[in-house]
């Protein structure tokens, strides 16, 4: 059974650029959370995608979008990229909305 | 508004010894109690998990103690090994919402051999 894959692993990019990141859930799972993990900080809810919808939203601005598709992969655009969106982009997954959620092992952005 | 307050946000504790993080939340909705692990580099992993209709829930050399009234809950670790050195995240989530997990600060355990 293949866990939860993220790519890609590191991202550089300038303030004002767009960024796009990739999460393969786990087999089965139909459901992935987004999570923003700042340095020395816990993980924050961006939002939840389940069998393609869009199911919750955290305190988070439209700058941040996603998609999920058939496969129940996802991914996670940023644009207008700001200095403060450097952070641990984590993705969860689960069966139907389920509480238990396996993450996966992230992609570290770097905004200069 | 922080749901969910963790501490200590660090600790150092001996090979052998026991290491107790406490974690405080304010919404009483919330009914799915998890603790997990982060080395560095990685992503969290699940640990350990506890309703708020159990007090104590123990596997292997891990213990969530529950207290519904005070609304706080704890992770002990017993036994504490170097390879248990990782931060701790406490989290909570509440299934009518979509079980989003609302997290703690983390505490970051130091088991010195």
């Amino acid at each position: 059974e293949t866990g939860v894959t993220q790519s890609p692993t590191h991202l550089i990019k300038t303030r004002g650029q767009q960024v796009t990141l990739r999460c393969s859930s786990q087999s089965g799972h139909n459901t992935v959370s987004w999570y923003q993990q700042a340095l020395g900080q816990g993980p924050q809810f961006i939002f939840q995608y389940y069998r393609e919808e869009e199911n919750g939203r955290g305190n988070f601005p439209p700058r941040f979008s996603g998609l999920q598709f058939p496969n129940y992969s996802s991914e996670l655009n940023v644009n207008a990229l700001e200095l403060d969106d450097s952070a641990l982009y984590l993705c969860a997954s689960s069966i139907d909305r389920a509480e238990t959620q396996y993450f996966g092992p992230g992609t570290r952005l770097l905004v200069l | 508004q922080q749901q969910v307050k963790q501490s200590p946000q660090s600790l150092i504790v001996q090979k052998g010894g026991i290491s107790i993080i406490n974690c405080a939340y304010e919404n009483t909705a919330f009914d799915y109690f998890p603790w997990y692990q982060q080395f560095p580099g990685k992503g969290p992993a699940l640990l350990i998990a506890i309703r708020p209709d159990v007090s104590e829930k123990k596997e292997g050399r891990f213990t969530i103690s529950f207290n519904k009234s005070a609304k706080q809950f704890s992770l002990h670790i017993m036994d504490s090994q170097p390879g248990d050195s990782a931060t701790y995240f406490c989290a909570a989530s509440d299934e009518a919402a979509g079980n989003k997990l609302t997290f703690g600060g983390g505490t970051r355990v130091l088991v010195k051999p």
